[in-house]
């Protein structure tokens, strides 16, 4: 079981907008920043998102990360094939003194 | 800055995992190193990390004992995880982590499987 909760799974179709979502305690979301990242099949993630909202140099503008409270978000817009990955959060548990992430959503771009 | 990992695939259980985390492209003496691992259609779990400080941290929610260290002189990093299980089986990454930040930088991966 994953310390963060994400949606196993999300769907659009090309051109759409998606948001995936990531919830934890006061103490690890609603305390530390934010990290997204992306991963293909047999491949290492990859990170996307720091600090709840900034993109990693390269990464397109089409993907945006937020945060509000014990919840962050990733949203995708103007979908396309290639985003299809598995996406996974990540934040600092101040307690633990590491990362704890999410069990990972599985993009499927229809 | 890369990463790549290095060791054996598979592992017997009872024995002991061994994997180096080769550094270039920046030195070991800054930031934090660590060992992250994903089991087979399964999510992220951190490890641990060493620092150049001297200071290491465990995640104290594994089962088996693990001792993460590092050798400065050939800017590497290694973890050991001993009395292996099945459950053990997984991709095992190293990875750069800016403390209390974020991870920002991960090798390729190794799978390691535990089987006898």
């Amino acid at each position: 079981q994953s310390v963060l909760t994400q949606p196993p799974s999300v769907s659009g179709t090309p051109g759409q907008n998606v948001t995936i979502s990531c919830s934890g305690s006061t103490f690890i979301i609603g305390s530390n920043y934010v990290s997204w990242f992306q991963q293909f099949p047999g491949t290492a993630p990859k990170l996307l998102i720091y600090r709840n909202n900034q993109r990693l140099s390269g990464v397109p503008d089409r993907f945006s990360g937020s945060k509000s409270g014990t919840s962050a978000s990733l949203a995708i817009s103007g979908l396309r094939s290639e985003d299809e990955a598995e996406y996974h959060c990540a934040a600092w548990d101040d307690s633990l003194s590491g990362p704890v992430f999410g069990g990972g959503t599985k993009l499927a771009v229809l | 800055v890369q990463l790549q990992e290095s060791g054996p695939g598979l592992v017997k259980p009872s024995e002991t995992l061994s994997l180096t985390c080769s550094v270039s492209g920046g030195s070991i003496r800054t930031y934090y190193w660590s060992w992250i691992r994903q089991p087979p259609g399964k999510g992220l779990e951190w490890m641990g990390y060493v620092h150049y400080s001297g200071k290491s941290r465990n995640n104290p929610s594994l089962k088996s004992p693990v001792t993460i260290s590092m050798d400065t002189s050939k800017n590497q990093f290694s973890l050991k995880l001993r009395s292996v299980t099945a459950a053990d089986t997984a991709v095992y990454y190293c990875a750069r982590i800016d403390y209390g930040d974020s991870v920002d930088s991960w090798g390729q991966g190794t799978l390691v499987t535990v089987s006898s």
